[in-house]
């Protein structure tokens, strides 16, 4: 079975603090993903790699960075937390190879910025 | 217009009734075609994934896929009370970039 572990399953932290996420996944995929869950609006996408050092922005990139130094491993940086950023971030990973190959989950981050 | 629309319900029904969960979408670029089942406080599962339009069946679960009408459908069939989660469409034009519904929130009452 896939699995993708996330560091912590909740966080809170203070306006204005650099906090990190961290993913891993123990299935050897190429392409890492974060997203935000919000009520009502679903999973955004906010950044996904498709190999070690690579990145391409999702939908809602701005406020966040990201680092991916071993392949299964995928950071999510939030550089200056602000209340707005309060969310569930979820982490997926799936293979790159074959086209259509789907996407699987961690339980998710449940991040609080006071 | 969101490019993906889900009813969130809530969608509250007894046990043991056929349960339909429905997205519609405007991008006919869309050919993959997936449903995530995701219990509360955890991340979601992929529970059914097509490619095409048509019917594909797995065990209660029925996906239904009208690319025609831009038209997608979740059926299960003699629903438990373990069914109660909330269930995601996700759709794309490639894998590697899913657009997901908001979701529908389903209870099944014993």
């Amino acid at each position: 079975d896939v699995k993708v572990t996330q560091s912590s399953r909740y966080l809170v932290k203070r306006t204005g603090e650099k906090v990190f996420l961290e993913c891993v996944q123990d299935m050897d995929h190429e392409n890492m993903f974060w997203y935000r869950q919000d009520p009502g609006l679903g999973l955004r996408l906010i950044y996904f790699s498709y190999d070690v050092k690579m990145k391409e922005k999702g939908d809602i990139p701005e406020g966040y960075s990201v680092s991916r130094e071993k392949k299964e491993r995928f950071s999510l940086i939030l550089e200056s937390a602000s209340t707005n950023q309060t969310s569930m971030y979820l982490c997926a990973s799936s293979f790159r190879t074959g086209g259509n190959q789907p996407q699987h989950f961690g339980d998710g981050t449940r991040l609080s910025i006071l | 217009q969101k490019e993906v629309e889900q009813d969130p319900g809530p969608l509250s029904v007894p046990e043991g009734a056929i349960v339909s969960l429905n997205c519609t979408y405007s991008n006919s670029a869309f050919q993959y075609f997936m449903w995530y089942r995701q219990y509360s406080r955890k991340g979601p599962e992929l529970l059914m994934y097509t490619y095409s339009s048509g019917n594909k069946e797995d065990g209660r679960f029925t996906a239904q896929v009208d690319k025609s009408s831009k038209y997608i459908s979740l059926f299960i069939r003699d629903s438990q009370p373990s069914d109660s989660a909330t269930y995601l469409c996700a759709l794309g034009v490639s894998a590697r970039q899913l657009t997901f519904g908001s979701g529908t929130q389903l209870t099944v009452l014993p």
